[in-house]
Parts: C-alpha cells; sequence; structure tokens
C-alpha cells in the first residue's frame, strides 16, 4: 500500500479565498483523522471518521471549517473562508478497527494564508 | 478530556548517550502510542503500548498504565534520532488520540 497520501504538499492562498485539502486513507482502514499542527497548539484532532460517518468534530475551529468523507477512500477538509490564522501543517491518518495495527499519518499539507 | 504531559521538552545528547522521554497521562487508556516527528515533519509509528515493554532495536518502551505513565528508551543515540518525539492516548471505546506537546531531541555529532 501507498500510505496515507495527502494533496498538494504546499499550498498558498490569499486571504479569504477557499481552500480544500484531501486525503486519500490506507485502503481497509476504518478510521480517518485530520490534524492540524503550529507552533502554538501543538497537534490538535479536528476531526475524525468512522466507515465514512463523521465521529467527533469537536476539534473543529470554527465555521469556516467544514470536513467530508464521501467514501471509503477520499476525505476533504475545507477552510472558506481562509485567514492568515489557519496557516499550519494540516495531517490526515488512518487506522484500522483496532489502533495497534498501524495508526498512519500522511505526509501532510503545509498551508500559508497570506 | 485526558490531559498528556511529556518531559523534558527539550533534550541535547551527544551521539552515543542513552536517553529517557516520559509521559504522563490524566486518566485511563485504551491506547497509547509513541511517535517519532522526523526534520521532515514526516510522523511515524513508533510503538503501540497501551501496557507493558516493547524493544525494537535500540529503542524501547515501557507503559504503567496503573500509574499512568509511559517512557521511552533511546539507547546509543544517533544523529538520525533527532526530532521530535510525541506520545499519543486514546480513550477507551475509541480509535481517536490526544498528542502530547513532545520532546524536542537533538543529537550532536
Amino acid at each position: 500500500d501507498a500510505g496515507v497520501i495527502q494533496s498538494p504538499r504546499h499550498e498558498v492562498t490569499e486571504m479569504g479565498q477557499e481552500v480544500t485539502l484531501r486525503c486519500k486513507p490506507i485502503s481497509g482502514h476504518d478510521y480517518l483523522f485530520w490534524y492540524r499542527q503550529t507552533m502554538m497548539r501543538g497537534l490538535e484532532l479536528l476531526i475524525y471518521f468512522n466507515n465514512n460517518v463523521p465521529i467527533d468534530d469537536s476539534g473543529m475551529p470554527e465555521d469556516r471549517f467544514s470536513a467530508k468523507m464521501p467514501n471509503a477512500s477520499f476525505s476533504t477538509l475545507k477552510i472558506q473562508p481562509s485567514e492568515p490564522r489557519d496557516s499550519a501543517v494540516y495531517f490526515c491518518a488512518s487506522s484500522p478497527l483496532f489502533v495497534g495495527d498501524g495508526y498512519t499519518f500522511g505526509s501532510g499539507t503545509r498551508l500559508t494564508v497570506v | 478530556g485526558i490531559q498528556v504531559e511529556q518531559s523534558p521538552p527539550d533534550l541535547i545528547l551527544q551521539e552515543g548517550a542513552n536517553s529517557t522521554l516520559r509521559c504522563n497521562f490524566s486518566d485511563s487508556v485504551n491506547n497509547l502510542q509513541w511517535f517519532h516527528q522526523n526534520p521532515w515533519g514526516q510522523l511515524i509509528n513508533l510503538f503501540y503500548i497501551p501496557s507493558g515493554t516493547k524493544q525494537n532495536g535500540r529503542l524501547s518502551a515501557t507503559t504503567v498504565a496503573t500509574e499512568r505513565y509511559s517512557l521511552l528508551y533511546i539507547s546509543s543515540s544517533q544523529t538520525t534520532d533527532s526530532g521530535v518525539y510525541f506520545c499519543a492516548v486514546g480513550p477507551y471505546n475509541n480509535n481517536d488520540m490526544r498528542f502530547g506537546a513532545g520532546t524536542r531531541l537533538t543529537v550532536k555529532p
């Protein structure tokens, strides 16, 4: 398996623009997670899905953030409108039902909002 | 929610030295993992260890669940061990993992 695949690797956008981050989890994994990493707040869990259903979105910072998982092989995290304080590295991770069998992170998307 | 505290926040070693990183957590957990974030930002899963002891080469980890802490041991450190080490824990009946602030390790040649 190619692992968890995120795109794009880097994104630079202007304040007010819509940003869409993409993630392809490992095939067969039941869970998908979106994290945000900043110097100030560390690694924060934003939202996670179980079998494509959102389970906990309490970490989503505000209504400008939304996430979807239309099928088992694809998820998006959207920010609309984007703001400079959204600049961070966004990670996607996936895991099987038993997390000890392989909780795997993607390479991340570095987002810069200017 | 569960609080995760890691210590020390920063650690500088000479190549060949040994080190111990600590993770304390505030509640009972079902899952505990250690990750290494390398200087290029990639997060690598090192150990799944909600209890007991595991070893993988120069790295080993021990979790004492009843006392709510875990230790990561690095022996004969190498420059490639540099990066940030994260402890992540998850509650019962749940796969979401909450991360500590990490320990930044720098190994000097």
